[in-house]
């Protein structure tokens, strides 16, 4: 079965500081694989995606993320965060057999805290 | 642009009762989806439609209808209402299909639904 695990509910992160927000998949054939960013009482944002080519891969609001095949794991970072980036974050994977079906993670909230 | 809107915003209702939660895209998107949205479980895929005329179940689809007859609009049917489908809805829609290079989803404000 396809499945998305974010293996943390919470994140905590002084800001200034970097961030990452943890993401694992299990996907038939190339994945195809999303963050998204959901603010309180507000529908979900993209952020980034990878599809193909290099692995690592940016995205808005200075986030990042890296595939690593090996691992697989997708993992959300930025160099440096900022109280702003407070909210709840939700990585998603399909591939191409998956016929429209996107599968999402349980969602990671993150702090972000002066 | 609107982008994706949902109505109605919050709604309660009875156990047995029907309704319809409705959405719309004006960005002329052929694949459009609807979630549910549940504490610690992230978004489950309930029902998709890549074109007008052509939908599909997700993950969930029990208890829920949709139909497709314009590009347009995508309105997700309870047709009796439980308890366990408290939850919240989104609406989202796409340029393309899932596992395309230019796929990235756009997604409503969502739908806060009790049922009691």
């Amino acid at each position: 079965a396809q499945s998305v695990a974010q293996p943390e509910d919470q994140v905590n992160v002084a800001e200034g500081n970097p961030l990452t927000v943890k993401c694992t998949y299990s996907v038939s054939g190339n994945p195809y694989l999303f963050w998204y960013v959901q603010y309180p009482n507000r529908g979900l944002q993209f952020l980034l995606k990878y599809i193909t080519g290099d692995n690592l891969v940016k995205g808005s609001y200075g986030f990042e993320a890296e595939f690593n095949k090996s691992q697989t794991s997708f993992h959300l970072k930025k160099p440096s965060a900022l109280v702003s980036d407070s909210a709840l974050y939700f990585c998603a994977g399909t591939s191409r057999n998956q016929g429209g079906k996107l599968i999402f993670g349980q969602g990671t909230e993150l702090s972000v805290k002066p | 642009n609107a982008g994706v809107t949902q109505t109605p915003k919050f709604q309660v209702l009875k156990t047995g009762q029907s309704m319809t939660l409705q959405c719309a895209q004006d960005m002329n998107h052929e694949y459009m989806s609807w979630y549910r949205q549940d504490p610690g479980m992230g978004l489950r895929l309930i029902h998709y439609s890549v074109g007008a005329g052509i939908t599909d179940q997700g993950e969930v689809p029990n208890g829920y209808n949709v139909s497709r007859s314009t590009t347009e609009d995508f309105p997700l049917r309870l047709l009796s209402a439980a308890p366990s489908q408290t939850s919240v809805y989104f609406c989202a829609s796409s340029y393309s299909y899932p596992g395309t290079i230019s796929y990235e989803q756009y997604f409503g404000p969502g739908t806060r639904l009790t049922v009691t």
